[in-house]
């Protein structure tokens, strides 16, 4: 059974990067037919796509966001991470890294203040 | 961009009711890449139904998903305890998108 788990600072100052790691366990990140995603949700809000990469390596974005976004993966690591730039409070939200939308991780809280 | 309009907002019902709920895209939407997902309070989502009619691992028959053109469909038969939660759509083709959600309250 494949389980992800989500980690990173909890804090980010505004204008700086926020940068999350997700670590898979169960399976390898670099092969079957899946893609990896990362999805937040502000507090009481609903969900939002941020972006996904695939196994081959390619990616793609949530247009709103992609100018700001950079997903990867460390196959060494079996991790995907994230990168946002240029964050401000709107960007405040529990942030979750999935597998093809059918496995979840827990996600974490990403608290965007000075 | 589809957006995902789901309805009603909130659903007040008492366990043992069937709950309708539905999801309309501003767009054709592909059966193929049509999902639902149930969020607890505190807890990610857990895919419910995916191809807009098949039940995810585990799921209990009594969640069905339907589709008509750009119309989709949610039902639970009949409500248990554990089901009153928030329910999202979602289209995940090109560039995924969620609907705003419903919640479904016990009346």
């Amino acid at each position: 059974q494949v389980q992800l788990q989500e980690s990173g600072p909890g804090l980010v100052k505004p204008s700086q990067t926020l940068s999350l790691t997700c670590t898979v366990s169960g399976g390898s990140i670099s092969s079957g037919d899946y893609y990896w995603s990362w999805i937040r949700q502000p507090a009481g809000k609903g969900l939002e796509w941020i972006g996904r990469i695939y196994t081959s390596g390619s990616t793609n974005y949530n247009p709103s966001l992609k100018s700001r976004v950079t997903i990867s993966m460390d196959t060494s690591k079996n991790q995907f991470s994230l990168r946002l730039s240029s964050v401000t409070a709107a960007d405040t939200a529990v942030y979750y890294c999935a597998r093809k939308f059918d496995h979840w991780g827990r996600g974490t809280l990403v608290t965007v203040s000075s | 961009e589809i957006v995902l309009t789901q309805s009603p907002d909130t659903l007040s019902l008492s366990p043992g009711e069937r709950a309708t709920l539905s999801c309309r895209a501003s767009q054709s939407v592909s059966s193929f890449y049509l999902a639902w997902y149930q969020q607890i309070p505190g807890q990610a989502p857990r895919l419910l139904i995916y191809g807009a009619s098949n039940r995810a691992t585990g799921i209990p028959d009594r969640f069905s998903g339907s589709a008509s053109g750009t119309d989709f469909t949610l039902t639970i038969s009949r409500l248990e305890p554990e089901d009153f939660a928030v329910y999202y759509c979602q289209q995940y083709d090109n560039s995924p998108t969620f609907g705003q959600g419903t919640k479904v309250e016990i009346k």
